[in-house]
């Protein structure tokens, strides 16, 4: 069965530190891999897709890093801010088929 | 700016009472998607539209019914709500289907409350 496990399932850091979110997924035949930021509230906003050949994207302090050999992926936020306080979900494409959503992690990061 | 636009942000409706939820989009994108998502999990696709193909997923309840009269508008039924029906509904868009590497653009939702 197509799965998208994330972790951990919530984080609070303090402002200015780094933190990594992890996504393991067994989806096959892989596509691509998205990583969306949601505030409370709000809806999705996408932050990066990587495909097969890709193995890191960036956006701003935002880097996202896949091994399609080991079937995971990470997001790393560099100096936290206030305003980074959302859930990150990861979503897994299959090919010529279906998006499969993570249950997110929620990060909360204190001042 | 080009967007997703859901109205209402909240909606409050009883037990079996029809209502619609609205979604318009100013990106002219192809295809149009209805989530559910409830408190602490991953949005559910219910259906979308390619186009003017409807797509729906096969474990969304009958009582689920969308329209998509022209490429910016699509509409979200729900004909006799539950008291399970309460969620959040997200509307997106995306340039290409599911299959495609093309982001999807969300909306800020509409919060359903069932009295």
């Amino acid at each position: 069965k197509n799965q998208v496990e994330q972790s951990p399932q919530s984080l609070i850091i303090l402002e200015g530190k780094n933190c990594t979110l992890q996504c393991n997924y067994t989806v096959s035949p892989f596509s691509n891999l998205r990583w969306y930021k949601q505030d409370t509230g709000r809806g999705p906003v996408s932050l990066t897709i990587m495909t097969f050949s890709e193995n890191t994207k960036s956006n701003g302090r935002y880097t996202a890093t896949l091994d399609a050999d080991t079937k995971q992926s990470s997001l790393h936020i560099t100096a936290s801010q206030l305003s980074d306080s959302a859930s990150y979900i990861c979503v897994v494409g299959e090919y010529g088929n279906k998006l499969v959503f993570g249950a997110g992690t929620i990060l909360r990061v204190k001042s | 700016d080009a967007m997703v636009i859901q109205n209402p942000r909240y909606q409050v409706t009883q037990f079996g009472k029809p209502v619609t939820l609205s979604c318009s989009q100013t990106l002219n994108h192809n295809v149009m998607y209805w989530y559910q998502q409830k408190s602490s999990q991953a949005p559910k696709l219910l259906f979308h539209y390619y186009d003017k193909d409807f797509n729906n997923e096969a474990d969304t309840p009958d009582n689920f019914q969308s329209r998509r009269p022209n490429t910016s508008f699509c509409f979200l039924d729900i004909r006799s709500p539950g008291l399970g029906d309460a969620a959040m509904y997200l509307c997106a868009t995306s340039r290409g289907g599911q299959a495609s590497n093309q982001p999807q653009h969300f909306g800020d939702g509409t919060r359903l409350s069932i009295l």
